[in-house]
């Protein structure tokens, strides 16, 4: 069974500070990928990591990719009410030609203003 | 690009009934997982349906089925409803590979009383 841990699982912060999240796995996965979820709606995709040590930006976020592909974490700078919602990662197993989505349990993060 | 659209929004059932949800992909997305979503389990992988072939099923009893259609529509049936399948069923388009990202509709709020 393939399993990610994601850390924290709560974070109420301020305004203008920084934050990063964590996703972690004892197995490797082909790719990466983080979503951000609103109440009652479904995950929106944030990015997708494919190599190992790969950094991407997205404005105020970076995502980063292990070098060994088995965790990833998600910065953002300079927080924003508007960041408010629960961000998830979620590893892609493969199987022959299966494609699988293992989640991690979700930050639900809260921006303050 | 019309997004992806499941129907219903909404649903109340009756334990032992059954119900059958539908999930329309992005235009040229052949692949299309289901997920069920609830707040202990968090989001757990249903099945996923290539070119109308099942191609990975999650640890979820039979009484959880799919199908896809030739113009990659794909319906999602539940039979013999339980309280504990009262959930956020979301499904999930994706051109097919295992390193893209996956598109989400606003998912089935089904409530079992």
């Amino acid at each position: 069974t393939q399993l990610l841990e994601q850390s924290p699982q709560f974070l109420s912060i301020q305004e203008g500070e920084n934050l990063t999240v964590y996703c972690n796995s004892s197995s490797v996965f082909s790719s990466l990928q983080w979503y951000r979820q609103e109440p009652g709606e479904g995950p929106v995709l944030l990015v997708t990591v494919v190599t190992g040590g790969e950094v991407k930006k997205l404005k105020r976020l970076t995502f980063q990719f292990g070098d060994a592909r088995k965790d990833s974490s998600l910065h953002i700078t300079a927080a924003q009410p508007g960041d408010t919602g629960l961000y998830l990662c979620a590893g892609v197993f493969s199987s022959g030609s299966a494609r699988q989505l293992t989640f991690g349990s979700g930050t639900q993060l809260t921006v303050l203003p | 690009k019309a997004g992806v659209t499941q129907t219903p929004r909404y649903l109340i059932k009756t334990r032992g009934q059954q119900v059958t949800l539908s999930c329309s992909p992005i235009s040229g997305h052949r692949s299309v997982s289901w997920y069920q979503q609830t707040p202990g389990q968090g989001l757990q992988f249903l099945f996923e349906y290539f070119s109308e072939t099942q191609r990975n099923k999650g640890n979820f009893p039979g009484r959880f089925s799919g199908r896809q259609f030739s113009n990659s529509r794909s319906e999602m049936n539940v039979s013999t409803l339980e309280l504990g399948d009262s959930a956020l069923y979301l499904c999930a388009s994706s051109p097919g590979g295992t390193k893209t990202g996956a598109f989400f509709g606003q998912g089935t709020r089904l409530t079992v009383v």
